[in-house]
């Protein structure tokens, strides 16, 4: 047990849908993060949230938009997904301000058909 | 750019020794981390490496060159339950994680 929790383990959807992956961590960490892991691919950052601000975007495609309520909830809502968004979506959290490691939720493996 | 190169898949025997490599290329550099990632789980913490050197815990050991840009991780007494992939990730000048894209590490009896 990381500390970090993810649901749904596995979405399937098609690309007019609209769904929202939810990732809580409970190790009181002050940064979450979301990732975008494709096979044999390295780890894509996706978003960065530090005390519930935003403060990375990488180019992130519109149709995915991240949500920070709260130091402990993080979302990332989809709608109108491409075939090419299916791949395993990680959440993971850490302290800011330390070189710390991030602690990993185990992921949401979507497919969009 | 910022790069990370490590081998795609590699094989080793129960009981055996492996060390799997990783080179980076990054603008700045803030420490070495290796991670574990079992099929369809989450990655784990295995070692942080930020000065030259050798760091060992238990079976598993992390080895950095500064210089050359280099580690490697180095496994022990190999189980079944070591087959993995095994990521290695840079924290660069921005305190950001540039991540490789893995080893595929396979134990066959």
């Amino acid at each position: 047990e990381t500390g970090v929790t993810q649901t749904p383990r596995h979405l399937v959807m098609g690309m007019t849908n609209k769904k929202s992956l939810k990732c809580e961590q409970h190790l009181g960490h002050n940064a979450m993060y979301w990732y975008k892991q494709s096979a044999k691919k390295p780890l894509e950052l996706m978003f960065v949230y530090s005390l519930e601000e935003r403060v990375e975007n990488n180019s992130v495609p519109s149709r995915f938009s991240p949500e920070c309520p709260n130091s402990s909830h993080l979302f990332l809502h989809l709608h109108t997904l491409q075939p090419e968004d299916s791949a395993l979506y990680l959440c993971a959290s850490s302290q800011e301000g330390l070189v710390d490691e991030q602690f990993f939720g185990p992921g949401t493996r979507l497919t969009v058909l | 750019g910022q790069n990370i190169d490590q081998p795609t898949e590699m094989t080793a025997t129960e009981g055996a020794i492996v060390q799997i490599n990783c080179t980076y290329q990054t603008s700045g550099f803030n420490g070495l981390f290796w991670y574990q990632q079992h099929a369809g789980e989450a990655p784990t913490f295995l070692s942080y490496n930020v000065l030259d050197g050798l760091e060992e815990k238990g079976r598993f050991s992390s080895f950095l060159s500064r210089s050359k840009g280099y580690s490697y991780l180095l496994l022990k007494e190999l189980q079944m339950k070591d087959s993995a992939s095994y990521l290695c990730a840079v924290m660069d000048s921005n305190y950001q994680l540039i991540w490789g894209a893995g080893t595929k590490l396979i134990i066959k009896p």
